[in-house]
């Protein structure tokens, strides 16, 4: 079956560690995004990816880092600069953004 | 910057009965696209109803359907006969073409009463 994978499912982070959320898909869709979530903020861009190499920021991108070094993966990093990493993460992928956007089952990053 | 504003953080309906979430957007564009998006406890997002703004005929799927006034840049998703499964957090989102990005509202929780 297509579809998106994220994991892990949830991740605690001591305090100075970077961590790495992983979201594969076989959806063979060009562009990939990472959102995060929090109580009362919707969901807010972190970075996307349109096609493989490039990415671009989005309104959140301080803290985070990616890379798209091939088509199926699109990999976040969240650094130690990331102050209140503490919040669910959503991965979505689209081939057209008029279709809208499927979604992973996301990862609970815990700061401990 | 396109934004989306969901003024109800909470809304209840009693089973069986018609609930209607609101969205409305700020945009110059003249050529977008709309979506309701749900997130049940699970919270995996699913597509529910997606608008083209070309189109004059409000988008239905099922017991779930939009009132899209495009002059008044409002977006609101109708669900009828609420079931149980119908709890979630609902999500109105916008994008448009040659942006490859959607902008999401904050999220309307939506409870059934049994």
């Amino acid at each position: 079956d297509g579809g998106i994978t994220q994991s892990p499912k949830y991740l605690f982070r001591k305090e100075g560690q970077n961590v790495t959320l992983s979201c594969e898909q076989n959806l063979n869709h060009d562009a990939m995004y990472w959102y995060r979530q929090d109580p009362g903020q919707g969901l807010r861009l972190i970075y996307y990816s349109q096609i493989v190499n490039d990415f671009q920021k989005g309104d959140i991108a301080e803290g985070y880092s990616v890379s798209r070094e091939k088509k199926e993966s699109f990999p976040l990093t969240v650094t130690s600069a990331q102050k209140n990493p503490t919040a669910f993460y959503l991965c979505a992928t689209t081939r057209r953004v008029m279709g809208g956007y499927t979604f992973g089952s996301g990862t609970r990053l815990t700061v401990v | 910057a396109q934004t989306v504003t969901q003024s109800q953080p909470e809304m209840s309906v009693q089973e069986a009965e018609t609930v209607t979430l609101s969205c409305t957007y700020d945009t110059s564009e003249s050529d977008y696209y709309l979506f309701w998006y749900k997130q049940p406890p699970s919270r995996q997002m699913i597509l529910v109803i997606r608008q083209e703004a070309y189109k004059q005929q409000n988008a239905t799927e099922n017991r779930f359907s939009v009132n899209f006034q495009k002059a008044a840049k409002s977006f609101s998703l109708k669900i009828s006969d609420s079931q149980l499964g119908d709890a979630a957090m609902y999500f109105c989102a916008y994008g448009n073409f040659g942006n490859e990005k959607l902008t999401f509202g904050t999220g309307t929780r939506l409870t059934i009463i049994p």
